[in-house]
């Protein structure tokens, strides 16, 4: 089946450490997208991408770096510059056309020891 | 004005209730807008696109009014699956780049 996949589920980060959350979709789609939410707020962009070898700051990118050297993969680091990383954190992929609905990973809930 | 805007909730409401969701967006250029669905601790799945003419799936009823910038969900005969918050999304252009904008949900309790 078809489908977005992030790893892991749940992450611990001790402080003044980066970590990257992996995000693998066979969608075959061109654009995907990282979204943090925090409890009880919408969700926030963070870096999205809309196809191989670029990609562009979101709403809220300060302290996160991405890369998207593969159509298929789209991995995010939080850096140790993000003082406050506990999120649930959210990779989303959609067709790089108007109209297209984003489609979600099941997420990674990052948390600092 | 934000730039979506929902029904803060909660809201409870019987099995078997209709109960209405309402959502307001800023961009009149906005383009496209959808209803999610997400379950605690779970990611956003898409629940409907929301269609000029208004658009039905089973229960689910949404219309879009673009001259007042207003969407709705509606959904009949509740079941106590439909507990979820209920996210309006809206999809604007900026450039060459299609947005997404996301409301902070409405929570649905559906009470047996």
């Amino acid at each position: 089946d078809g489908g977005i996949t992030q790893s892991p589920k749940y992450l611990f980060r001790k402080e003044g450490q980066n970590v990257t959350l992996s995000c693998e979709q066979n969608l075959n789609h061109d654009a995907m997208y990282w979204y943090r939410q925090d409890p009880g707020q919408g969700l926030r962009l963070i870096y999205y991408s809309q196809i191989v070898n670029d990609f562009q700051k979101g709403d809220i990118a300060e302290g996160y770096s991405v890369s998207r050297e593969k159509k298929e993969s789209f991995p995010l680091t939080v850096t140790s510059a993000q003082k406050n990383p506990t999120a649930f954190y959210l990779c989303a992929s959609s067709r790089d056309r108007p109209n297209q609905p984003q489609h979600f990973g099941d997420g990674t809930r990052l948390s600092i020891l | 004005r934000k730039e979506v805007e929902q029904d803060p909730g909660p809201f409870n409401v019987p099995e078997g209730a209709t109960v209405a969701f309402n959502c307001t967006y800023s961009n009149s250029a906005s383009q496209s807008f959808f209803w999610y669905r997400q379950d605690c601790r779970k990611e956003p799945k898409l629940l409907m696109s929301v269609y000029s003419s208004g658009n039905e799936d089973g229960r689910f009823t949404a219309q879009l009014n673009r001259a007042s910038q207003y969407i709705s969900l509606l959904i009949r005969d509740s079941k106590l699956s439909d507990s979820a918050t209920y996210l309006c999304v809206v999809n604007q252009r900026g450039g060459s780049n299609y947005k997404l904008t996301f409301g902070k949900g409405t929570l649905l309790t559906v009470n047996p």
